[in-house]
């Protein structure tokens, strides 16, 4: 079972940035949280991932409660192409098996002109 | 860099027939996963493979889903005979390893329909 709970569904008006939240209270010391989304008849695109310190790529901004049991994602300028449904996931440390994505059912992201 | 490739895109069966799906990964990619991923919902692994061999398909329903990765590098999912609840997307993916920071890449998907 998915270990995060996040909202169904954001609008966010293009330009804006999107805060996406996700909640993992019972996440554990040696679990990162990852993001990815996925565009209409698209498979699941990376984003970001953390353990503990906020991250920023090219992408987005990944931003860690001290206590780590919530996380935002941030869309900087959100544009049309960013409507997609995005998942947050808890994935342990170490490589092997645990190298298994368990994806929820996500946030639907509806970036509005 | 060509990502994740699957064929065919999209596919439409009569319950009881037999189906294939092929996906050649990123290139240098030694694992690749298999998903299935139901309407409104997240993808779920079927299968994992690290080259050729399948080390995680606890979750391949067994007596009608069959996976295969000859050489170690494309893949081919089979379902025969099909049911109606099969009716889902069924998606791809490849990362170079499973070590800690590896990403998996997933491709467009093959979406089947059983009538």
């Amino acid at each position: 079972d998915a270990k995060t709970t996040q909202p169904p569904s954001m609008d966010c008006a293009e330009g804006r940035a999107a805060n996406l939240p996700c909640n993992h209270s019972t996440i554990s010391g040696n679990e990162y949280v990852y993001w990815y989304r996925q565009i209409h008849s698209q498979g699941p695109q990376y984003i970001i991932h953390g353990l503990k310190n906020n991250e920023t790529n090219e992408m987005a901004s990944l931003i860690i409660t001290e206590d780590r049991k919530s996380s935002t994602l941030i869309l900087p300028h959100a544009t049309l192409r960013d409507t997609a449904v995005y998942y947050c996931i808890v994935r342990p440390r170490g490589g092997g098996a645990t190298n298994k994505l368990i994806f929820g059912t996500g946030t639907l992201l509806a970036v509005q002109p | 860099e060509a990502g994740v490739v699957q064929s065919p895109r999209y596919k439409i069966i009569e319950k009881k027939q037999p189906v294939a799906f092929w996906c050649n990964p990123i290139s240098g990619h030694n694992t690749l996963y298999w998903y299935l991923q139901n309407l409104g919902q997240g993808p779920e692994l079927l299968i994992r493979y690290e080259n050729e061999e399948a080390v995680d398909d606890s979750q391949l329903p067994k007596d009608r889903f069959s996976a295969e990765r000859l050489k170690g590098v494309d893949s081919t999912l089979k379902i025969q005979p099909a049911e109606l609840g099969d009716s889902a997307v069924y998606l791809c993916a490849s990362s170079l390893g499973v070590a800690e920071t590896d990403t998996q890449y997933f491709g467009p998907g093959t979406r089947l329909t059983v009538l």
